[in-house]
């Protein structure tokens, strides 16, 4: 069975710190990657996804994440973060035809 | 113009009631979900509707029936309600399948039984 996994449950930064939220999927085939952001209060959105090529993937609000197939992995990366970057990230696969996998999430707060 | 609408945003009602909760969405997309998010923040499928058609039920309890009238709205009825349905649940759309495309949240239902 497909599952994802995020390391970090609760990140405390400061603003202009770098971030980096950990995400690992299993799944045997090919895949795509996913992560979302939900702001305190709000709906989930999407930040950036990726299906193919590049495996560096640039999203909204300055947001990257990078695909390692070796290692199963789709880490999010921003290199310096605002006080509005507070939000719960929410890594994602698909697992098959209209099925989106969700990682538990990471509660990133960030401090002027 | 919200694109994905839920109601009630807000629900609080005691064990055993039966309650739905509506979602319509104006994006013109073929296929509709219903998420739960519980109090830890996972979220996990309940179930998926293309063009009215039920493709995805994630082994959730029968006192959960959800019901899409036409491909632009699915609603969730919950009948006799328990303490662990308490739940914040959202409803999403998106053109594709979720594997190819992007999906469309609700702002979400937060549900609380007493």
């Amino acid at each position: 069975a497909q599952s994802v996994s995020q390391h970090n449950h609760h990140v405390i930064l400061s603003e202009a710190a770098s971030l980096e939220l950990g995400c690992n999927y299993s799944y045997g085939g090919t895949v795509n990657l996913f992560w979302y952001v939900q702001y305190p209060g709000q709906h989930l959105q999407l930040l950036l996804k990726y299906f193919s090529g590049d495996p560096l993937v640039k999203g909204i609000k300055g947001f990257e994440a990078e695909f390692i197939k070796s290692k199963f992995s789709f880490n999010l990366r921003k290199p310096s973060v605002q006080w509005s970057d507070t939000a719960e990230y929410f890594c994602a696969v698909s697992g098959g035809y209209n099925k989106l996998i969700f990682g538990a999430g990471t509660r990133l707060a960030v401090h002027p | 113009d919200t694109a994905v609408s839920q109601t009630p945003k807000y629900l609080v009602t005691q064990m055993g009631n039966d309650k739905s909760i509506k979602c319509e969405q104006n994006l013109g997309h073929d296929t509709m979900y219903w998420y739960k998010q519980d109090s830890k923040k996972f979220l996990k499928i309940m179930f998926s509707y293309n063009n009215k058609e039920l493709i995805i039920n994630e082994t959730v309890p029968n006192r959960f029936s959800p019901k899409s009238p036409d491909k632009a709205h699915l609603n969730l009825h919950i009948n006799s309600l328990e303490l662990g349905d308490s739940a914040v649940y959202f409803c999403a759309s998106s053109q594709r399948g979720a594997n190819t495309g992007e999906l469309f949240f609700g702002e979400g239902s937060r549900l609380t039984v007493l």
